[in-house]
């Protein structure tokens, strides 16, 4: 069983601060994604990464997978509260396809305004 | 499209009762996933389909769970009988191969 843990558990900054939530995991996937969840609905897909080393950026989010696809990192630069939700990351074990995703432990974001 | 439908939104049942959860996936999408979220265990995946055939249901807690994809256009999970444990929200998700899921609004379930 693949495990994802996902630090902080609980983040709480101020609006306009740069903060950074990590994604780490002891086995390999062949990609990761990263989900946004708010209260009452299901998580939105933010960015998938499958290449080792790869970078996305969306807009002020910048998202980093391992060089060994064992981790993640999502940056996000001058939080605004628009950001506040759950970050979950998510890791896919199979090089076949889709198949099953393990998400991780998540982590919750709130923006102080 | 209008996205993963799930029903019904919130369900409160009496223990012992039984209780379907319904789920219209994407349109051309061959992946079904059923997840169940709860503070304490997060995400759980509880079993998922491909092109409407079961393909794992290791996540299925027991046998009171059960859970069909009778066509490509809809799915159902049925607890019977329920337990106050099984409190939490179920969420469906589809996707297509290689491609991130859309998770439904989920069925918030709540068992007294």
């Amino acid at each position: 069983t693949q495990l994802l843990e996902q630090s902080p558990q609980f983040l709480s900054i101020q609006e306009g601060e740069n903060l950074t939530v990590y994604c780490n995991s002891s086995s390999v996937f062949s990609s990761l994604q990263w989900y946004r969840q708010e209260p009452g609905e299901g998580p939105v897909l933010l960015v998938t990464v499958v290449t080792g080393g790869e970078v996305k950026k969306l807009k002020r989010l910048t998202f980093q997978f391992g060089d060994a696809r064992k981790d993640s990192s999502l940056h996000i630069t001058a939080a605004q509260p628009g950001d506040t939700g759950l970050y979950l990351c998510a890791g896919a074990a199979s090089n076949f396809g889709n198949e099953k995703l393990t998400f991780g432990t998540g982590t919750r974001l709130t923006i102080i305004p | 499209d209008a996205g993963v439908i799930q029903s019904p939104r919130h369900e409160v049942t009496e223990m012992g009762q039984e209780v379907t959860l319904r789920c219209k996936p994407i349109s051309g999408h061959d992946y079904l996933f059923w997840y169940r979220q709860t503070m304490m265990r997060g995400l759980e995946l509880l079993i998922y389909f491909n092109n409407n055939v079961p393909i794992d249901d290791s996540g299925m807690p027991e046998d009171r769970f059960s859970a069909k994809m009778p066509n490509a256009s809809f799915s159902t999970l049925k607890i019977q009988p329920s337990e106050p444990r099984d409190s939490a929200v179920y969420f469906c998700a589809s996707s297509l191969f290689l491609y991130g899921y859309t998770f439904g609004s989920g069925t918030r379930l709540t068992v007294v």
